[in-house]
């Protein structure tokens, strides 16, 4: 696609169930990001996928949370028996991979706002 | 741990003004620095990149200075228009295994008015 698509926009979730966000980067970008925003925390790390290699999971808060990229592309967090403290602003970003200015530059989705209640 | 600071929190100025954004990181070991816009609801747009080997970017009316051994960057916006009116971003990147991650700074909240 022409750009970085996250679904869904928003989300409302009642306290202690599970939620899904789903991600997806722009073609022929091989390294993925998670990010959450909060109003209290500003915009955290939270996982980091460059191709076939291994996740850099070091920004995850707690094992909650979790991520998967099926077939280098889209990406999935998922978010298991969410708390109010997880409210926040979800944004994915993806990137063309290691190596160069270019590169480098992140290009970010417009986010899911998730709201649990 | 790195941190980063922008200073100041919010800024308003009338329109045509020049002004400097403020950025400051602790950890002198970046990979690079880029600065970002972001919009209400929104996500955010990369404005500069600055790779550590560098001492400034120019992208049209912004410049983006980086001294990496001061630990500080500044984003400079000649002639603001009330369309550069959002939260401006800074975020650093070390190399290693942490590569690609970004670090962010709380933003600058810029508000020009016409």
């Amino acid at each position: 696609g022409a750009g970085v698509s996250q679904s869904p926009s928003n989300k409302v979730t009642e306290k202690g169930k599970d939620v899904e966000l789903r991600c997806d980067p722009i073609s022929g970008h091989t390294a993925l990001y998670w990010y959450r925003q909060s109003l209290g925390q500003g915009l955290e790390f939270l996982i980091y996928f460059q191709g076939n290699s291994a996740p850099d999971k070091s920004g995850l808060p707690s094992d909650r949370f979790s991520a998967e990229r099926t077939g280098g592309s889209v990406s999935t967090l998922t978010i298991q028996r969410t708390q109010q403290e997880d409210s926040a602003v979800y944004l994915c970003a993806s990137s063309l991979g290691l190596g160069g200015v270019a590169k480098n530059i992140q290009y970010f989705g417009a986010g899911t706002r998730l709201s649990v209640l | 741990k790195q941190e980063v600071t922008q200073i100041p929190a919010a800024l308003s100025v009338p329109e045509g003004e020049n002004l400097v954004l403020n950025c400051s990181f602790t950890d002198s070991a970046i990979y690079n620095l880029q600065w970002f816009r972001q919009d209400p609801g929104k996500g955010l747009t990369s404005l500069l990149l600055i790779q550590s080997s560098q001492r400034e970017q120019t992208s049209g009316r912004l410049n983006a200075s980086l001294d990496k051994s001061s630990g500080r960057s500044t984003l400079y916006i000649a002639a603001s228009q009330p369309g550069d009116s959002a939260t401006y971003l800074c975020a650093v990147t070390v190399g290693g295994t942490s590569y690609g991650k970004l670090t962010f700074g709380q933003g600058t909240i810029l508000t020009v008015h016409p």
